[in-house]
This record gives C-alpha cells, structure tokens and sequence, in this order.
C-alpha cells in the first residue's frame, strides 16, 4: 500500500496570510504514460463530509476559490492557501488515487492564530 | 444536483449487523464507480469498500474482508453496504462518495453524502 504523511499536524495562521500544508507519498502517484500526479486534497469542516478541492495535484474543482493552490510531482506535493480566510479552518486531507487501496494521509488542521 | 444520501447507521452490539443504504440522485448512478468511506471518532478518512459500474468487481480493506459486502441496485440508484460481525473498531461515520470521471477506480471522490454514524457497543 502506498502510505501518504502529511505535515504538519496543525497549524495556526492569521488571516490575511500564507498556509501551506506538506504531503508525501512513500512512493511516487506521477503516471508517466499521461504525466499526471494522482493526487488529491480535501477540506472537512465539523461535522461536514470531506469536499474535493484539488484532484491531479494542481487542478482545482469547479467553484473552488483560486486562493486555495496545489503543487508537487512524484512524491513531494503542497497545498497553499494563499490568503487564509475564516472559512478556511477545517481538517485538510491528502489522498492518492494511483494504486489502490486509495490511501489518505492522517490530516492537517488549520486554525486562526 | 448531485446528492448521496446515506442512511442505515445504528448503534449495535458487537458481532451484530447493519445494511447501510446510499441512494443517488443528479448523476447517471449505473456509470460510476462507488465507494464507501468511514471515519472513526476524532479520525481520518479510511476507504472500506468500492464496487464497480457494471461488472460487479469490488474492493476492500482488510480488516472488512469476509465481514462487510457491498453491492448496488443500478435501477434504484442505490449503493449498499453489508456488515456482518461488526466489532467495536468499525465504530465510525461511514460516508458513500461517487468518483470524478466514471469508471475507473484510480480517481478522486468528488461527491460525498453527509454520512450515517455506526456505533457498536455492548
């Protein structure tokens, strides 16, 4: 199984300002014959389901505020939000879709400071 | 729109039952690969089960395997989930979620019901 690890655990970030959350693949999600990373982010508010934000690594979902960025190849992949706004605190997960099981990372919790 | 909605959750004793149910409206149900996917208390996302478009092929985790079988009623746009001797550890929201394109098992999940909570305790 591929195992996915994200960094940090929490984080606390003023409004107004830069978040950026590390995710890492115990081996690479690039699909060479397409060039595609087989990666995705998730944002979960309390008591909310998950809600797709980005899917191969940089793409975003539609309606999806261009403050939130993904970036990253292979192994190494980030999610930014460019200008953290109060809406933003909520749980951030990885998730990878090349092999299955599909594989989730243990999450990010982005909070105000 | 594109709704799941997930219903079936109890609370239960261990090595009880449960059918969990996810009806489907908005999308053609009988073209995507469906999925079930639980979060225990205070925890992360876990896939349990996904099934098929059409030829029945499925998948599951480890810990469900011989316990838990899924299955879909594509004229009622309906996923389903059997679970047979639950134990405490499967204690969690379980959520169903459909795939972005279609048929292929190796996507992202981009609509998710609100999910049904299992509780499995004596």
């Amino acid at each position: 199984d591929i195992v996915v690890t994200q960094s940090p655990d929490s984080l606390a970030v003023s409004l107004g300002e830069r978040a950026t959350i590390n995710c890492k693949s115990s081996q690479s999600v690039l699909y060479n014959s397409n060039k595609k990373n087989y990666l995705a982010w998730y944002q979960q508010k309390p008591g909310q389901p998950p809600k797709l934000l980005i899917y191969w690594a940089s793409t975003r979902e539609s309606g999806v505020p261009d403050r939130f960025s993904g970036s990253g190849s292979g192994t190494d992949f980030t999610l930014t939000i460019s200008s953290l706004q109060a809406e933003d605190v909520a749980v951030y997960y990885c998730q990878q879709y090349y092999s299955t099981p599909l594989t989730f990372g243990g999450g990010t919790k982005v909070e105000i400071k | 729109e594109v709704q799941l909605l997930e219903s079936g959750g109890d609370l239960v004793q261990p090595g009880g039952s449960l059918r969990l149910s996810c009806a489907a409206s908005g999308f053609t149900f009988s073209s995507y690969v469906m999925n079930w996917v639980r979060q225990a208390p205070g925890k992360g996302l876990e896939l349990v089960s996904a099934i098929d478009d059409s030829d029945g092929k499925t998948y599951y985790t480890d810990s469900v395997k011989g316990r838990f079988t899924i299955s879909r009623d594509n004229s009622e746009n309906t996923l389903y989930l059997q679970m047979n001797s639950l134990r405490a550890e499967d204690t969690a929201v379980y959520y169903c979620a459909k795939v972005l394109r279609g048929t292929s098992w190796y996507d992202a999940l981009d609509v998710w019901g609100q999910g049904t909570t299992v509780t499995v305790s004596s």
